[in-house]
């Protein structure tokens, strides 16, 4: 258990709707990133934030945003859900902003499915 | 963007064995690190490398980070059933923010 938390596991949508994914990063950690697994892409980092503010934007779609509250939790909300958005959604901590080595702990994701 | 080509992409081995795994890249990297994916679960960090030319173990895991900072090994000694899975590494880049970019993975698969 890596002390990463995401919820739901499991999310299942239509095509053109919007939905919310939930990470609470582990205790003392201020970094948040998202990132995306698909079998064509393999893993990709969509966005980091900091301590609440945006740090790093990676192949994020404009569709997508992205949020970290004052509790350091995070919310990924995806937008006009496409058929290609279904993936697998994991979110990552880690203590650090950015600088130096920072070892990045995950979740165990959220996998969404869009018929 | 920058890439990491991981090799192999698949192995088949027997219980036993030992496995090489490796990540090379056309940009230099800050730290490696190797995490292993069950199905339907989140990679699990196995090994973090912060210096050029470190050598870290961890249990029947060793990893390296190359000299020139391009590239990394994974090695797992007397391969057991648990080890099944996918085996990723990941760089991040000298400069900027904590983007880490993966490799494509080795999936390994076993044979009692």
């Amino acid at each position: 258990d890596s002390g990463v938390t995401q919820t739901p596991k499991h999310l299942i949508t239509a095509t053109g709707q919007r939905v919310t994914l939930r990470c609470s990063p582990r205790s003392g950690d201020l970094s948040v990133y998202w990132y995306q697994q698909s079998l064509d892409q393999g893993l990709q980092f969509l966005i980091q934030y900091y301590n609440g503010e945006e740090r790093a934007k990676g192949n994020i779609l404009e569709r997508f945003s992205a949020q970290q509250f004052p509790d350091l939790h995070s919310e990924l909300n995806l937008s006009s859900l496409e058929l290609g958005d279904s993936a697998l959604y994991f979110c990552a901590s880690s203590v650090k902003a950015g600088k130096g080595t920072d070892t990045q702990y995950f979740g165990p994701g959220t996998r969404l499915t869009v018929l | 963007g920058q890439q990491l080509n991981q090799s192999p992409q698949s192995m088949f081995i027997q219980e036993g064995e030992d496995v090489s795994m490796n990540c090379t890249s056309s940009s230099i990297f800050n730290t490696w690190l190797w995490y292993k994916q069950d199905p339907g679960e989140g990679p699990v960090l196995l090994i973090a490398l912060y210096k050029a030319g470190e050598l870290t173990s961890n249990g029947r895991l060793t990893a390296q980070f190359g000299i020139t900072r391009k590239d990394s090994f994974l090695n797992i000694s007397a391969s057991i059933p648990s080890d099944v899975g996918i085996y990723f590494c990941a760089g991040l880049p000298l400069q900027g923010a904590q983007k880490l970019v993966f490799g494509q993975g080795t999936r390994l698969t076993i044979n009692p």
